[in-house]
Order: C-alpha cells, then sequence, then structure tokens
C-alpha cells in the first residue's frame, strides 16, 4: 500500500503479557518513529528510527518497552510484562528525514485488561 | 513552560468564517513546524507544514510563523462543518534526536 501500516489494528491482552506491535512505513522513508497516544491526552514520542539505528531511546516509558528496526523497512516495538497504564494507541510514523513531514499509520489501539 | 503550548478550546465558529489556531513553542532552536488534523478516533493527519517566517497558503489553509515570536498559526478559511476537529501543533527542536514535540490540540467546532 502507499500508506504507513500497522498491525493489528487492535490488541486485547491481559496484564504481565508481552506484546508485540508492527509497522510498515511508506517506501523510501528512512525515518520511522513511534508515537503513544493515551486515552484523551496528547501524543507522547516513544523513540525514532533513521535507517536501522534509534541515535535516542530515552523517550521509551521504561525497560519493558523496546523496539528494532530491521533492513531499513519494518520495525516492531515490543512490550514486555504490559501493565494497565500501558494501554493507549500506539502509532507509527515515516518521513524522508527528521526535518521533513511525517506520515502517520492508523495505529494499534491496545488495551490491557 | 511547556515545550508546544495550545488553547484546548473548545473553540466555536460559524461556518462560511475563519478560524484561527494558535500555537507557540519554547525551543529557539526549533526549525520544522507542522500542523495535523485529527478526527476522534482516527490518526493525524497532515494539514500543512512551514519552515520559514512568513505565510503559506495551500487551498483554504494558511500557515504563518514568526520565530522571533516563537508563534505558529493557521487559518481556515470558508469554514465547513467537516473541519470540526483537533487541530494539533508538532515542531521538530533544534538539535536531538527525537520525534514531533506535540502540543495538546485545540478543539475545533463549526456550527453549521
Amino acid at each position: 500500500g502507499a500508506g504507513v501500516s500497522q498491525s493489528p489494528s487492535n490488541k486485547v491482552t491481559e496484564k504481565g503479557k508481552d506484546v508485540e506491535l508492527r509497522c510498515d512505513p511508506i517506501s523510501g522513508h528512512t525515518a520511522l518513529y513511534w508515537y503513544r497516544q493515551s486515552l484523551g491526552q496528547g501524543l507522547e514520542f516513544l523513540i525514532y528510527f533513521q535507517g536501522n539505528s534509534a541515535p535516542d531511546k530515552s523517550g521509551l516509558p521504561s525497560d519493558r518497552f523496546s523496539a528494532e528496526r530491521t533492513g531499513g523497512s519494518v520495525s516492531t516495538l515490543t512490550i514486555q510484562r504490559t501493565q494497565q497504564e500501558d494501554s493507549a494507541v500506539y502509532l507509527c510514523a515515516s518521513s524522508t528525514n527528521r526535518d521533513q513531514p511525517q506520515h502517520f499509520g492508523d495505529g494499534t489501539r491496545l488495551s490491557i485488561l | 513552560q511547556k515545550e508546544v503550548e495550545q488553547n484546548s478550546g473548545p473553540l466555536s465558529v460559524p461556518e462560511g468564517a475563519i478560524a484561527s489556531l494558535n500555537c507557540t513553542y519554547s525551543d529557539r532552536g526549533s526549525q520544522s513546524f507542522f500542523w495535523y488534523r485529527q478526527y476522534s478516533g482516527k490518526s493525524p493527519e497532515l494539514i500543512m507544514f512551514i519552515y520559514s517566517n512568513g505565510d503559506k497558503e495551500d487551498g483554504r489553509f494558511t500557515a504563518q510563523l514568526n520565530k522571533a515570536s516563537q508563534y505558529v498559526s493557521l487559518l481556515i478559511r470558508d469554514s465547513q462543518p467537516s473541519d470540526s476537529a483537533t487541530y494539533l501543533c508538532a515542531v521538530v527542536k533544534g538539535g536531538g534526536a527525537d520525534g514531533l514535540t506535540f502540543g495538546k490540540g485545540t478543539h475545533l467546532i463549526i456550527q453549521p
């Protein structure tokens, strides 16, 4: 497809389980970003990849969160030992470089029971 | 001081009028500025971006940037009910290695 693709669109899981979220950016976009939006809250930046590298991981909320990107394309965000406060919409975006407009996927709505 | 500030609204504007949305930012090194529209339950959609001082027009939308005052605005002319949404101001801060820093958004209501 032409846009940013995220999967799954919805994920419901029990507290303590691990979850993996996937993002497939727009073809040719070297920059990829993960954000989180909690109910009624603003967008919170999590991590930025330029190619396969993440220059700064300090935006990740805790060490239960990790992300990787391989082949300069698909990225996965993994949350280990999920907690109820992890419930949010996780959004992925991509752009040609950091200063250029970012285009968002439809997000993954994560619910922790 | 918040990094990107917007009035949360709601801002109510009659159909056909001009809607004016404002945003201030704290990082003087910021170089790139964006406006996104977000409908309830949907992801943000890019509306405008601006890099230089002055005005930038695209259809019914005009973005205005004043770096000296650290101020960016979005004007929507001939407002339509379909423009009712939350408008998010976002900046790329100078230096660093992070993504967009977003304001909380302004909820705009266009009254038919």
